[in-house]
Parts: C-alpha cells; structure tokens; sequence
C-alpha cells in the first residue's frame, strides 16, 4: 500500500522567507503526488501535482515542488512566505486501485504553516 | 463553470440517530470519492462512486454507506452516529478518463459535530 509522511505538523516561518514543507512518499509504482491547501473552514484546494511529465513542478501561488526518485520525496517550497499563505497543506499520493479510473488519495498527516510578520 | 457543492455545510446530531450528507460534483465529472477528516485520523478515504456503483471502499465499519444517482450527484448516509463520527466530511469528484491520471476536485466539506 502507498503512504506518505509529512515530517513536521507545524512550520513557522517569517512573511519573505523560504518556506520548505517536507514530503516522503511510499509506492511500489511509479505514483501520482499532490500537494493541497486548506484554509480554515473550507476544502482542499490543489497547489500542484507530479505526473510524471517534469521532476520540478510548478503550482498556483508560487509554489512548487521536486520529485526525488531516489530520496522519495516531494517537497513543497516557496522562496518568499506571504501572510496568505498561512494554511494547512497536505501530501498526498494516488492509490491506483487497479480498477480503470479508478483513484483515491494517501493523505499525510498534514502541515500547518505560520507566517511571522 | 460551478465546482463542488456539499450540503448542508454544518450539522448536528445526537448519538444513535442517523445523518445523510449530499455531494453535487463539477457538470461532467462521473467520479464522486468520499473522505472523513478528523484532528486525530487525518483526511481517510471513505468510498468512491462511478456510474452510480461503488468501486472502491475504505477501512470504515458498515454504518457508513452512499450512492449515487444517474446525474452523478452522490448522498453518504451514516447510521447508528458515535462521538467519533464527528469530522469533516469531504466530497470530491473527477472527470474519470480512461487511463492515466484523474484530478480531484474538492468541495468545502460538511461539518458533522455528534452530541
């Protein structure tokens, strides 16, 4: 089964500094990744995704994110925090569960980002 | 074009009475997935619905159940409630192309609080 970890629940940083959210992944195959956001009260919203196409990917909001094969990972970086962007973020990897179409998401724990003004 | 809607966005019911939460996807998405967020569980998968079966089915006991209807829209029912029912529900739905990778798109969620 694939799993991901989200090695730090909480991530505080000052507004204008790198932000770094770190991602460690588990597949047997080559997998899907995803980072979502989640700000309070709503659902999830999606920063960007790995499909294979580029290593280094880019999302929304200046986000974005390298897939290391040989370190499994996936980690979400910003080079400057803005206060918006404190939020809760999200790992996931896709679960293909053998049925055609068929998928669903291994979320991580999660990581609530604090921006520092 | 409209996205997910779920509704109602908040309820709250007494132990042992029964709740059914409904999803409306994105027109044109045939895929409806189901996934419960609890502080201490995290976001799990629930069930996915296409076509109007179910495909794919997470580790919760048989008190939860859903379906889905010929326009896609999808209800998730729970029975018998317990404390730990509390959580946000989230609904997500995807245009489910044969092969290859199917996004999710995610709704605000249903807020269940189980007195």
């Amino acid at each position: 089964a694939q799993s991901v970890t989200q090695l730090g629940s909480h991530v505080s940083v000052s507004e204008g500094a790198l932000v770094l959210l770190r991602c460690n992944y588990s597949s047997s195959v080559p997998p899907y990744l995803f980072w979502y956001v989640q700000y309070p009260n709503q659902g999830l919203q999606l920063l960007l995704k790995y499909t294979s196409a580029a290593t280094l990917v880019k999302g929304i909001n200046g986000f974005e994110a390298e897939f290391k094969k040989s370190e499994t990972s996936f980690h979400l970086t910003k080079p400057s925090a803005h206060m918006s962007d404190a939020a809760e973020y999200f790992c996931a990897v896709s679960d293909h569960a053998g049925v055609q179409g068929a998928q669903k998401l291994v979320f991580g724990q999660g990581t609530r980002l604090t921006i520092n003004p | 074009k409209a996205g997910v809607t779920q509704t109602p966005r908040y309820l709250i019911k007494t132990r042992g009475q029964q709740v059914t939460l409904s999803c409306s996807p994105i027109s044109g998405h045939r895929s409806v997935s189901w996934y419960q967020q609890t502080p201490g569980q995290g976001l799990q998968f629930l069930f996915e619905y296409f076509s109007e079966t179910q495909r794919n089915k997470g580790n919760f006991p048989g008190r939860f159940s859903g379906r889905q209807f010929s326009n896609s829209r999808s209800e998730m029912n729970v029975s018998t409630l317990e404390l730990g029912d509390s959580a946000l529900y989230l609904c997500a739905s995807s245009l489910n192309l044969a092969g290859g990778l199917n996004e999710q798109f995610f709704g605000p969620g249903t807020r269940l609080t189980v007195l």
